[in-house]
């Protein structure tokens, strides 16, 4: 398996309140990514990186933002949850600089907010 | 945005019969992944495709990159009960690794 974590797993929150999602990885892979995935939408992409300090958005970034100051940590932060934020988050990586671009994900986050 | 259409949504079928899914778009691909995903856990790859026509296998599942680079399909021979999960196709038309993903088969397979 790829050396990803995430952390916390589990979180109950309330709306309004600030929230933050770890990602680390051990791989020293380039590009990592944050998706959410919620019945009937399959995983949908908030925010990825493509190098230290070099980010871009994705899909469904509203009321997301990241931040990535080292190769091995990528960070979600939810500014003032809401209920629609409720989900299961989903760290990935890859290498593309390998010619290959598959993705590994993390074992995911289960967000409630109440 | 770009959308892939995942068909099907879900399949019941018996232990031991063949399954097969697939995955189009509208855009081109140089790149489709087949993904499996466990109740409670990330999305593990099965297969990567990376040629336009290319046929590959991994155990019992095939899956094929199509010559319009527009769409793929898995199979899966002869399943069994672990088969049971979530499957999703994902698309990269760059070399960005950015990937846009289906919204999955459910597969449940009875005994």
């Amino acid at each position: 398996d790829a050396g990803i974590t995430q952390s916390p797993r589990h979180k109950v929150t309330e709306t309004g309140t600030p929230v933050t999602l770890r990602c680390h990885q051990t791989e020293n892979h380039r590009y990592m990514y944050w998706y959410r995935q919620d019945p009937g939408h399959g995983l949908r992409l908030i925010h990825y990186s493509y190098g230290v300090k070099d980010t871009d958005k994705g899909e469904v970034s509203d009321g997301y933002s990241v931040s990535r100051s080292k190769t091995e940590d990528f960070l979600l932060t939810l500014e003032s949850a809401t209920s629609s934020q409720t989900s299961v988050y989903f760290c990935a990586i890859s290498n593309t600089e390998d010619g290959y671009n598959e993705q590994f994900f993390g074992p995911g986050t289960r967000l409630t907010v109440l | 945005g770009q959308q892939l259409n995942q068909s099907p949504q879900s399949m019941f079928i018996q232990e031991g019969e063949d399954v097969s899914m697939n995955c189009t778009s509208s855009s081109i691909f140089n790149t489709w992944l087949w993904y499996k995903q466990d109740p409670g856990e990330g999305p593990v790859l099965l297969i990567a495709l990376y040629k336009a026509g290319e046929l590959t296998s991994n155990g019992r599942l095939t899956a094929q990159f199509g010559i319009t680079r527009k769409d793929s399909f898995l199979n899966i021979s002869a399943s069994i009960p672990s088969d049971v999960g979530i499957y999703f196709c994902a698309g990269l038309h760059t070399n960005a690794g950015k990937s846009t993903f289906g919204d999955g088969t459910t597969l449940t397979v009875k005994p």
